[in-house]
């Protein structure tokens, strides 16, 4: 079935570190593509997103390019804040319509001072 | 625009108790759903709704029901509650772009 897979955590950086979240996805068709951000007690807030193959979606200092022949969604920051310490999600939309979000389990960011 | 809000924001039931989470959108939107949110598992959706009248079963639905008599308004209710419900609850709205709207959730406890 469809499925998004996104690299364990926790991550703890310092300051200024680059940060690469891995995403990879399996699903039919050409699927869209995003990175949610949740920050310590609120809901989710889109962050990026991709909808064709080679495209890439930025925000905030983040970027994820579509990558259709490694079925992948790496999320990147050159250089990470304390301010982005929150959990990330990946997730998917089907083409064709449906309604449905797919989300991978969530990293873990803390960025130390 | 309030966006997504939901109430309550904490809850503890007893289990077999029932009670109904409220969700409501101010954007008209007509896409909502409802996901749990548990350690280890992401979002998984629980109910979806393309318009008013029209709700349909996502990935974890037995437990829950929904119904979606105004565009606004997507309440969950939990008729018997029971500990593996114990979660926090998100729902959403979808506006024409495919962007989705999170409310701030509600963290449930089922003792």
């Amino acid at each position: 079935g469809d499925s998004v897979t996104q690299m364990e955590g926790p991550v703890t950086l310092s300051e200024e570190a680059f940060l690469t979240i891995n995403c990879t996805y399996t699903a039919t068709g050409y699927p869209s593509l995003f990175w949610y951000v949740q920050y310590p007690g609120e809901g989710l807030q889109l962050l990026l997103k991709a909808t064709k193959a080679d495209d890439k979606g930025s925000n905030k200092g983040f970027e994820a390019t579509y990558r259709k022949e490694t079925t992948s969604f790496h999320l990147e920051k050159g250089s990470v804040q304390v301010s982005d310490s929150a959990v990330y999600f990946c997730a998917l939309r089907l083409q064709g319509g449906s309604e449905k979000l797919v989300f991978g389990k969530g990293t873990k960011l803390t960025v130390n001072p | 625009n309030a966006g997504v809000t939901q109430t309550p924001k904490f809850q503890v039931l007893k289990t077999g108790q029932s009670m109904t989470l409220q969700c409501a959108q101010d954007m008209n939107h007509e896409y909502m759903s409802w996901y749990r949110q548990d350690p280890g598992m992401g979002l998984r959706l629980i109910h979806y709704s393309v318009g008013a009248g029209i709700t349909d079963q996502g990935e974890v639905p037995n437990g829950y029901n929904v119904s979606r008599s105004t565009t606004e308004d997507f309440p969950l209710r939990l008729l018997s509650a029971a500990p593996s419900q114990t979660s926090v609850y998100f729902c959403a709205s979808r506006d024409s772009t495919g962007e989705q709207y999170f409310g701030p959730g509600t963290r449930l406890t089922v003792t």
